[in-house]
């Protein structure tokens, strides 16, 4: 049980695209998702909590505008990095909990490189 | 604030025994996690202690102790498949979020 699902796994685009990761919980509902990125050789940081319903909380220096992240259903968030640069190239990862205080699931991440 | 401190690499043998320390500073406690991430991939949960003490899974055990900050991973009968980044995080807010520690990255020689 809690399977979280991300897709796509490896993207690679041109400077300018915008990009759309999807997070979904396979097997319960979340209301409450994360995302993290990670850079290489350094640890996951979280970038947002996303919230079924109603607006994320983002972590100081993380640009809303940039990272728009929707949360339409209480099995599903979107992370959208919107005119990515080659500076956002990075492993991004959403996880998903049944509960607070259970562990976080996480999704398989998501490998973004922007040429 | 959150401060999770970890060293950043350890070095074992094959059948051997490791213990990764980690120690944290949190306002307010709601318990520690450790996590298992392979190179490449997303972490995946090994344990969660939120009591004094020592939770045994097979291989790996956890300890606790909330007096003094401090929590360490051991990993009995080591085996190549175990050279991974061990990451120590602890939740906090309303919904529980992670601050990660910088993860040890172990590496099991034969």
């Amino acid at each position: 049980g809690a399977v979280v699902s991300q897709h796509p796994s490896w993207v690679i685009c041109k400077s300018g695209t915008s990009v759309k990761i999807e997070c979904r919980s396979l097997d319960f509902q979340a209301t409450t998702m994360f995302w993290y990125r990670q850079f290489p050789k350094q640890s996951l940081m979280l970038m947002a909590t996303s919230n079924e319903g109603s607006k994320a909380t983002y972590e100081q220096g993380v640009e809303k505008d940039k990272f728009l992240i929707n949360h339409a259903s209480l099995t599903l968030s979107t992370l959208t990095v919107t005119s990515a640069h080659p500076e956002d190239s990075s492993f991004y990862i959403c996880s998903a909990s049944t509960g607070i205080n259970q562990p976080q699931h996480f999704g398989d991440g998501t490998r973004l490189s922007i040429l | 604030g959150q401060n999770i401190d970890q060293p950043t690499e350890m070095t074992a043998t094959e059948g051997a025994i490791v213990q990764i320390n980690c120690t944290y500073q949190t306002s307010g406690f709601n318990g520690l996690f450790w996590y298992q991430q392979h190179a490449g991939e997303a972490p995946t949960f090994l344990s969660y202690n939120v009591l004094d003490g020592l939770e045994e899974k097979g291989r790996f055990s956890s300890f606790l102790s909330r007096s003094k900050g401090y929590s360490y991973l051991l990993l009995k009968e080591l085996q190549m498949k175990d050279s991974a980044s061990y990451l120590c995080a602890a939740p906090s807010g309303s919904a529980r979020q992670l601050t990660f520690g910088s993860g040890t990255q172990l590496t099991v020689l034969p």
